[in-house]
């Protein structure tokens, strides 16, 4: 099985600030690996995907990045409405998740 | 509008069963694998199964794997996942989605439904 470490799992930031997130990977999974956010009672929304690629509708402040076994999510300037849980997910084999990273306003 | 709605939770004993339907609507359902994600309360995310568009490849995670079924009725665009031998730590949120990249291994999912929740309690 492949597992996805995520860090940090809680972070706190100003609005306007650049947020970045890291994924590692148990093992090399070139660039198979997607990013959702999840809100509070909410299904999680795809944002990121083959690492790089933003889905449909998904600002622009949003932007990933990586291949092999380092991949980083950033939110160049963050937003209130960005307050959210952020997943990795990799495809390589089957799919497994990241812990998560819980995202909150200071 | 593409729509996914999930049903069949409840309160079930240990070693019960139980089966979820996630019924779609304003899509191609026929052509999207389609894959079952849950989340216990207050945790992460943990991919269950996974079916492909036509129904003949399923892939399953292995701490449900010989417990639950995956199958889908494309004439009825439902999806439905038959969980047998029901443990406490199956209880979480469980979230149908579709996964859009044909193929016979999940990928990833660009829409899903509501949820809904299965407790696994005596």
């Amino acid at each position: 099985d492949i597992q996805m470490t995520q860090s940090p799992s809680f972070l706190s930031a100003y609005v306007g600030e650049r947020v970045t997130i890291t994924c590692q990977a148990s093992q090399a999974i070139s660039n198979y690996l997607n990013w959702y956010q999840q809100k509070p009672g909410k299904a999680p929304r795809l944002l990121i995907y083959d690492a790089g690629k933003l889905d449909t509708r998904v600002p622009s402040r949003f932007s990933g990045s990586g291949s092999g076994t380092h991949f980083t999510f950033t939110i160049e300037t963050l937003q209130p409405e960005d307050i959210a849980t952020y997943y990795c997910q990799q495809y390589d084999t089957l799919v497994s998740f990241g812990g998560g990273t819980k995202v909150e306003i200071k | 509008e593409v729509q996914l709605v999930e049903s069949g939770g409840g309160l079930v004993q240990p070693g019960g069963h139980l089966r979820l339907s996630c019924a779609v609507s304003g899509f191609r359902f026929d052509i999207y694998a389609m894959s079952w994600v849950r989340q216990a309360p207050g945790k992460g995310l943990e991919w269950v199964s996974f079916i492909s568009d036509d129904g003949d490849n399923t892939k399953y995670a292995d701490s449900v794997k010989g417990r639950f079924t995956v199958s889908r009725d494309n004439s009825k665009n439902t999806l439905y996942l038959q969980m047998n031998s029901l443990r406490v730590e199956d209880t979480a949120v469980y979230f149908c989605a579709t996964d859009p990249q044909a193929g016979s291994s999940p990928w990833g999912f660009d829409s899903w439904g509501q949820g809904t929740l299965v407790t696994v309690s005596s």
